[in-house]
């Protein structure tokens, strides 16, 4: 059973455009969700993450924006530029304070990223 | 900063054959993870760790192994290889508390059982 489902699976977007990604949850429990982003050959790296106690975050081009009610959660990244072209995972878990044991992360399927110059 | 370092990076077994993937960080984390990764499906996470010595399931723990008799490392060992383990697998770490919780990664080991 996937925890957090993500989509599209991959999308093209030409530069200067919007990119969105879509990912939705049903455990309530869950209450940390970062987004990390994957080049060729590399390992996934933290891009931005969100608690849901805020409705948004953004960090330079990127956003997340975050509907607790329809417990969904979606990655827009501003003026999207070739550099940006790689995968995304979004994640959920319980977020670890200070003294607790970090939950554990699931990872949605991804989606690849492509930005045309 | 060599944060986290994983070895081999490429690797080709036979069907039945056994290997251990190397994992070895040096950013002084207690959590350790490992994940494998098949296209279109995410990560998955196969076993983690909370300190040396203390080891425990993940989501697709069957036809592994691991062991954690220090802070740095954490192999991972395929005792019987299937075609089933073929994946890219990824070691990481973190804190394990503080306000991110984020997790390092290494840059990959790319398994084929043929």
């Amino acid at each position: 059973q996937q925890q957090v489902k993500q989509s599209p699976q991959s999308l093209i977007v030409q530069k200067g455009g919007i990119s969105i990604i879509n990912c939705a949850y049903e455990n309530t429990a869950f209450d940390y969700f970062p987004w990390y982003q994957q080049f060729p050959g590399k390992g996934p790296a933290l891009l931005i993450a969100i608690r849901p106690d805020v409705s948004e975050k953004k960090e330079g081009r990127f956003t997340i924006s975050f509907n607790k009610s329809a417990k969904q959660f979606s990655l827009h990244i501003m003026d999207s530029q070739p550099g940006d072209s790689a995968t995304y995972f979004c994640a959920a878990s319980i977020r670890p304070g200070r003294g607790s044991t970090l939950g554990r992360l699931y990872f949605g399927r991804g989606t690849q990223l492509t930005v045309w110059p | 900063n060599a944060g986290v370092t994983q070895t081999p990076k490429f690797r080709i077994l036979k069907i039945g054959q056994s290997m251990t993937l190397q994992c070895t960080q040096d950013m002084n984390h207690n959590y350790m993870y490992w994940y494998r990764q098949d296209p279109g499906m995410g990560l998955k996470l196969i076993y983690y760790s909370v300190g040396a010595g203390i080891t425990d399931k993940g989501e697709v723990p069957n036809g592994y192994n691991v062991s954690r008799s220090t802070t740095e490392d954490f192999p991972l060992r395929l005792e019987l290889a299937a075609p089933s383990q073929t994946s890219v697998y990824f070691c990481a770490s973190s804190t394990g508390t503080g306000e991110t919780g984020e997790l390092f990664f290494g840059e990959g080991s790319r398994l084929t059982v043929l």
